[in-house]
């Protein structure tokens, strides 16, 4: 299956900081990625489908300026998010869909805010 | 809209007897259906996925599943419990005219004991 890395795999940052989250794919071009987040004990929760070389697609309740997306490359999706606060705190998982109707996951970025 | 159900949250097995995951789907079209696993503090490894050819779907380290239209279910098996095993589990089903996203079970944590 497709390999994706994320960067980091764990970030404490202070509130009200900005923190990046980088998403890789590494052995496929992938146009489209996706990113999700997950609490403690639950389901994945898709926040947005990010689309190389145009504006990310935010789900419903997502708020787009808080969770920036940036796909520049066909192998680098980047989450930005900013101002963040400790209700923030998270896990962050991306995916390539590199086959069709088949989603490769990252490992996961576990952010923590203080 | 599709959706999945994950009858058990938790489910518990001795090492080397069966493994019974259940997931029920529901879906106004044929639906493509998927079951991932995820170890502590990690990403989402695809087990196995079925979309629309054998109803037997045989996945990765032993595990299989199999589609039941009549009864709308898409359970997991495995012969024999490992250790390793000891995961949460998702069953996932592609969401009917939105190209890749996925919709996610609520996961069932399984633990295997000696």
């Amino acid at each position: 299956g497709a390999v994706v890395s994320q960067h980091p795999s764990w970030v404490i940052c202070k509130s009200g900081t900005s923190v990046k989250i980088e998403c890789r794919s590494l052995d496929f071009q992938a146009t489209t990625m996706f990113w999700y987040r997950q609490f403690p004990k639950q389901s994945l929760m898709l926040m947005a489908t990010s689309n190389e070389g145009s504006k990310a697609t935010y789900e419903q309740g997502v708020e787009k300026d808080k969770f920036l997306i940036n796909h520049a490359s066909l192998t680098l999706s980047t989450l930005t998010v900013t101002s963040a606060h400790p209700e923030d705190s998270s896990f962050y998982i991306c995916s390539v869909d590199r086959e069709v109707e088949t989603q490769y996951f990252g490992p996961g970025t576990r952010l923590l805010v203080l | 809209a599709q959706s999945v159900t994950q009858l058990d949250s938790h489910v518990s097995v001795s090492e080397g007897t069966p493994v019974l995951l259940r997931c029920n789907y529901s879906s106004s079209y044929s639906p493509s259906l998927f079951w991932y696993v995820q170890h502590p503090n990690k990403g989402l490894q695809l087990l196995l996925k079925y979309t629309s050819a054998a109803t037997l779907v045989k996945g990765i380290n032993g595990f299989e599943a199999e589609f039941k239209k009549s009864e709308t279910s898409f359970h997991l098996t495995k012969p024999s419990a490992h250790m390793s095993d000891a995961a949460e589990y998702f069953c996932v089903v592609i969401n009917t005219g939105t190209a890749s996203k996925l919709t996610f079970g609520t996961g069932t944590r399984l633990q295997v004991t000696l």
